[in-house]
């Protein structure tokens, strides 16, 4: 069964950095792109940044370009967010998805890890 | 950037009854378009891709339909199990923008 495990969230002051991980089990990672989708307390979904399976291609919402990098580690079967310059509406729950025949189709996600910015 | 607007943004109903939720794209977007579910405290779960393909696993009284900007989600006859939040989900092009979402609860 596909495995998600997000980790690293936690507690931050504004303008903090955090480094997000997700390990992946259960199937061939580096065939797949992978995502990461945030939900801040009682709101809604946000597609927040994609990776391609080799790493060559990135993309991300506007709101947190030239702040979050998304990376991998193909031989460690694990996504990373480095998130910098970190603002309280980046408090949310951070999930990482994988991707499928299409990059956009996420029919596996993790349990989530929950990042508060806050002093 | 495509938005993604769905309606209503809440809906009360019963056990038995058929629900309808719409969701627009401001742009065609071809057939890309996913539907969640999510109950509280738990991740989303892939609902319906492509517009009308049920996802392994989901019951066959969800189903969907639409293309271009125009889309439906339908639940037959609800469940008590059904009592969640849905979105749609364009994967047409970047970002891969999520619309606002429907909360689904008991009448």
């Amino acid at each position: 069964e596909v495995q998600l495990v997000e980790s690293g969230g936690g507690l931050v002051q504004p303008g903090g950095s955090l480094r997000l991980s997700c390990e992946a089990s259960e199937f061939s990672f580096s065939d797949f792109w992978m995502s990461w989708v945030r939900q801040a307390p009682g709101k809604g979904l946000e597609w927040v940044a994609t990776i391609k399976e080799d790493g060559s291609e990135k993309y991300y919402v506007d709101s947190v370009k030239g702040r979050f990098t998304i990376s991998r580690d193909n031989a460690k079967n694990s996504l990373f967010l480095q998130m910098n310059s970190l603002r309280a509406e980046d408090t949310a729950v951070y999930y990482c998805a994988r991707g499928g025949a299409v990059p956009g189709r996420f029919a596996y996600w993790g349990q989530g890890t929950l990042v508060t910015v806050s002093s | 950037d495509i938005q993604m607007t769905q309606s209503p943004s809440s809906l009360s109903a019963s056990v038995g009854d058929r629900v309808t939720i719409t969701c627009r794209a401001s742009q065609s977007i071809s057939s890309s378009l996913n539907w969640y579910q999510q109950k509280p405290g738990k991740a989303p779960n892939l609902l319906i891709y492509a517009a009308s393909s049920l996802q392994s696993g989901v019951p066959s009284s969800f189903s969907g339909s639409g293309s271009g900007t125009d889309f439906t989600l339908t639940i037959s006859s609800l469940q008590p199990e059904d009592f969640a939040t849905y979105y749609c989900q364009q994967s047409y092009s970047f970002p891969h923008t999520f619309g606002q979402g429907t909360k689904l609860d008991i009448k």
